[in-house]
């Protein structure tokens, strides 16, 4: 079992260039989450998608757009990089909102 | 105020060293808790959930007390392998808080 994958695992971008991360579980979850992760911050929720075929804003979703496109996966893009937007992010997801969620490996990204 | 908070550590123990963890949270509503373990440069992953009556598995304990807004991990005859860095969670409505860790060190 994959549980939840991650790609990339490492990308370095340029100030203003585009990425998409991708994520994919094969749990059947209904749930998926992405969180980045700084030092001394802890994880930050950015969005989740509660259910396929919505989606909503966390604690930190400005810079970020999402799409679920199906039960399986849900991406996270950054249309325009910042420095700022420089972390480990994280992908999640668990079978309904109460449950603990189950994480994939993370994505490391570096803006320069 | 952070809705979770936790001691940062590091908490630098020997082997067979009996250790506890308090975290606090801030939204009385707040309807589950967990604990989770993160390894250096991993992911989080799930170490134990933590119910009102207070759960063990194994070595670890998890308390739960709502009316002071606390929950507690023990960690009893503390291995190497336990050196990582703990992380509390809350479950407020339909979202994960996360606190930022308490790190552990087992030494031999």
């Amino acid at each position: 079992n994959a549980g939840v994958t991650q790609t990339p695992k490492f990308q370095v971008l340029k100030t203003g260039q585009s990425m998409t991360l991708q994520c994919a579980q094969d749990m059947n979850h209904n749930s998926m989450y992405w969180y980045r992760q700084d030092p001394g911050m802890g994880l930050r929720l950015i969005y989740y998608s509660a259910s396929e075929g919505t989606t909503d804003k966390g604690e930190v979703p400005n810079g970020y757009n999402v799409s679920r496109l199906n039960k399986r996966e849900f991406s996270l893009r950054l249309e325009s990089a910042a420095p700022s937007q420089t972390s480990v992010y994280f992908c999640a997801s668990c079978q309904s909102l109460n449950q603990p969620q189950h994480f994939g490996d993370g994505t490391r990204l570096s803006i320069l | 105020r952070k809705e979770v908070e936790q001691d940062p550590g590091p908490f630098n123990v020997p082997e067979g060293a009996t250790v506890a963890f308090n975290c606090t949270y801030s939204n009385s509503a707040s309807q589950s808790f967990f604990w989770y373990r993160q390894d250096c440069r991993k992911e989080p992953k799930l170490l134990m959930s933590v119910y009102s009556s207070g759960n063990e598995d194994g070595r670890f304990t998890a308390q739960l007390n709502r009316a002071s807004q606390y929950i507690s991990l023990l960690i009893r005859d503390s291995k190497l392998s336990d050196s990582a860095t703990y992380l509390c969670v809350a479950l407020n409505t339909d979202k994960l808080i996360f606190g930022t860790g308490t790190r552990l060190q087992v030494f031999p």
